[in-house]
């Protein structure tokens, strides 16, 4: 099974700053990586597929890259609605599996 | 936009088995598909369980994999999920998704909280 080794597991910014969180796997899985964030209380909300590209209705302030084993989703202007956890998920195969999220919080 | 809703028991009895549903808008067929569950422990992350495909195809976490069923209903538009031999390590929020292959998991049930407990 692919393991997905996200970090930090929690880290704090000031409003507009640019925030990056990283996933790296265990194996290449070529760009099949999503990103999600998820708010208390809700279900999780996909931000990101394929490794960068941008669902539908998401602020483009959100973004990610790379391929293979490391990825990043970055925040280009940290915003008080973005206070969430953020997980990645690799959809290369089965089993899929989950990063360990991250929680961003305003400082 | 595909809508997805689980329902089922909101407490389960330890050694019991869990049993939901998850209502979906929309064929279960009609594209290829894998009908998803995840769970989240309280205060934990996400845990892939497994899927169903459209085909009936089925794949577990192994760590699960003795415990869990995951079934389909076209007659009602509907997949189910079972653990069995519950214990107090099953209280979680359980999702429903939809997984489309390479463009991964795209859609979300609200989510519903099953607690096991005597």
């Amino acid at each position: 099974d692919i393991q997905m080794t996200q970090s930090p597991s929690a880290m704090s910014a000031s409003i507009g700053d640019r925030v990056t969180i990283t996933c790296r796997a265990s194996q290449d899985i070529s760009n099949f990586l999503a990103w999600f964030q998820q708010k208390p209380g809700e279900a999780p909300k996909r931000l990101i597929y394929v490794a960068s590209s941008l669902q539908t209705g998401v602020p483009s302030r959100f973004s990610g890259s790379g391929s293979g084993t490391e990825f990043t989703l970055t925040i280009s202007s940290l915003q008080p609605e973005d206070v969430a956890t953020y997980y990645c998920l690799q959809h290369n195969s089965f089993p899929r599996t989950f990063g360990q999220g991250t929680k961003v919080e305003i400082k | 936009q595909v809508q997805l809703q689980e329902s089922g028991p909101g407490l389960v009895r330890p050694s019991q088995t869990l049993s939901l549903s998850c209502s979906v808008s929309g064929s279960l067929t009609s594209g290829a598909y894998y009908w998803t569950w995840v769970r989240q422990r309280p205060g934990k992350g996400l845990e892939w369980l497994g899927y169903i495909s459209y085909r009936g195809n089925t794949d577990y976490n192994p760590s699960l994999k003795s415990r869990v069923t995951i079934s389909l209903d076209t007659s009602k538009n509907q997949f189910s999920l079972k653990v069995t031999y519950v214990t107090a390590a099953d209280t979680a929020v359980y999702y429903c998704a939809r997984d489309k292959g390479f463009s991964g998991v795209d859609s979300w049930g609200q989510g519903t909280l099953v607690t096991v407990s005597s």
